[in-house]
């Protein structure tokens, strides 16, 4: 049971450069989300999706784009990479049980740095 | 707008000693609260969560944590430290309700350091 993965664990990126971060999970969970932790700041939530072909902005969007086109994948896109987005990002999953949220189970991160 | 507070950025403490780490919370509506561990290069593991019932709720490697609502708290505790718990630790808050996704709000952390 592979969990949620993220591809790739580490990346530097030149200013400008466009990438797109994967994120792959296997419990066929409803919930993704991508967060970005910085130091002193905790994580904070860019963007989520709650299904298949849904995305919504979180606290720090701009910058960035998702898509999900699948249940158990969700890309993070930069389309122009800024300093400002060198960060650890993490993906996440968790589904509900009736009409109750569940715990968020995340990937090992990926550390990007962007010169 | 939801929001956690750790009050602590670093804390040191002896192993055998016992660790409290605190946690505050803000939240319109009734809270689903979380404590994650994340050790060095790694992702955040769960260690305990809350939404109802027993306000002492038991986790993973012996912590526990206590949830006081009229002081908007959930206190991560442990009796003795071990080496292998020096990590970093997150208070999350989310919405119980689904409908609205697990989105978590976290604090800014509190580095445990254990010295020997």
């Amino acid at each position: 049971n592979a969990g949620v993965t993220q591809t790739p664990k580490f990346r530097v990126l030149k200013t400008g450069q466009s990438m797109t971060l994967l994120c792959a999970q296997d419990m066929n969970h409803e919930y993704m989300y991508w967060y970005r932790q910085d130091p002193g700041m905790g994580l904070r939530l860019i963007h989520y999706s709650v299904g298949e072909g849904t995305t919504a902005k979180g606290e720090v969007p701009d910058g960035y784009n998702v898509s999900r086109l699948k249940k158990q994948n969700f890309l993070l896109g930069l389309e122009s990479a800024a300093p400002s987005q060198t960060s650890v990002y993490f993906c996440a999953s968790s589904f509900r049980q009736g009409q109750m949220n569940t715990e968020a189970f995340f990937g090992q991160g990926t550390r990007l740095t962007v010169v | 707008a939801q929001s956690v507070t750790q009050p602590d950025i670093h804390i040191t403490v002896s192993e055998g000693a016992s660790l409290e780490l605190r946690c505050n919370y803000s939240y319109g509506a009734t809270p689903y609260l979380f404590w994650y561990v994340q050790s060095p290069g790694q992702g955040l593991q769960l260690l305990l969560k809350y939404f109802s019932g027993d306000t002492l709720v038991q986790g993973i490697k012996g912590f526990e944590a206590e949830f006081k609502r009229s002081q908007s708290s959930f206190n991560l505790r442990k009796p003795s430290v071990h080496w292998s718990d020096a990590a970093e630790y997150f208070c999350a808050v989310g919405a119980q309700r689904a409908g609205t996704a697990s989105k978590l709000t976290f604090g800014t952390g509190t580095r445990l350091q254990v010295t020997l």
